[in-house]
């Protein structure tokens, strides 16, 4: 079982649309959880970081972390076309640990 | 924000030779950095973590010898592929973690290097 479990994809959803990208882990020590946006041949991009459990927003971005389910969760509203690309999840226990990255899920915002 | 670079943003090689990738924190002090390695429609896999002014950390089944890693100041980490083979063509990317005081121990990537080997 791999530490981070992520649904690959690909996901395709209308413009406008709500959106929401998920990840499980296994480690119950993981306390820092972060969701980063990958386009196509560019590196990952931070979008949200959240600490233990608790809600996030930032924009039309918000971040879930449910500890006792070790369930995360990113939600994109009004999502638009822009925002098509790759999603990844990481998380560590610390802050100096290494990422524990989920495999990414593809999405795609149609017009 | 805090921003990386890498360089080359893409290398073809033969088979054999040696390539190097720069990684650079521009506005900020990374005493840390990572090295990953990235296969099409693939997640991250962490190849090593690289500290300033000491020897980097590899991830199992990573060869030291063969992906030679330097992290000679605190804004520059250099990845050296040795006697590349076509296995080796990949997308590579660092990232660099700024340290508080200054920073929010927060991993930022570069842009990636893609290296194809002949």
């Amino acid at each position: 079982q791999k530490e981070v479990e992520q649904d690959p994809g690909p996901l395709s959803v209308p413009e406008g649309a709500i959106v929401s990208l998920n990840c499980t882990y296994s480690n119950s020590a993981f306390q820092y959880f972060m969701w980063y946006r990958q386009y196509s041949r560019k590196g990952p991009e931070l979008l949200m970081y959240t600490y233990s459990s608790g809600n996030k927003e930032d924009g039309r971005f918000t971040a879930q972390v449910d500890k006792s389910s070790k369930y995360i969760s990113l939600f994109i509203r009004d999502s638009q076309p822009s925002d098509s690309a790759t999603y990844l999840c990481a998380m560590s226990a610390t802050r100096a640990q290494k990422l524990v990255f989920g495999q990414g899920t593809r999405l795609t915002i149609n017009p | 924000g805090a921003v990386v670079s890498q360089h080359p943003s893409r290398v073809i090689c033969k088979s054999g030779t040696s390539v190097k990738i720069e990684c650079r924190s521009l506005d900020f002090q990374a005493t840390t950095m990572f090295w990953y390695r990235q296969f099409p429609k693939k997640s991250l896999m962490l190849m090593a973590t690289s500290n300033e002014g000491s020897k980097a950390t590899y991830e199992q089944g990573v060869e030291k010898d063969k992906f030679l890693i330097n992290h000679a100041s605190l804004t520059l980490s250099t990845l050296t592929v040795t006697s590349a083979h076509p296995e080796d063509s990949s997308f590579y990317i660092c990232s660099a973690r700024d340290r508080p005081p200054s920073g929010t121990d927060t991993q930022y990537f570069g842009p990636g290097t893609r290296l194809t080997v002949l």
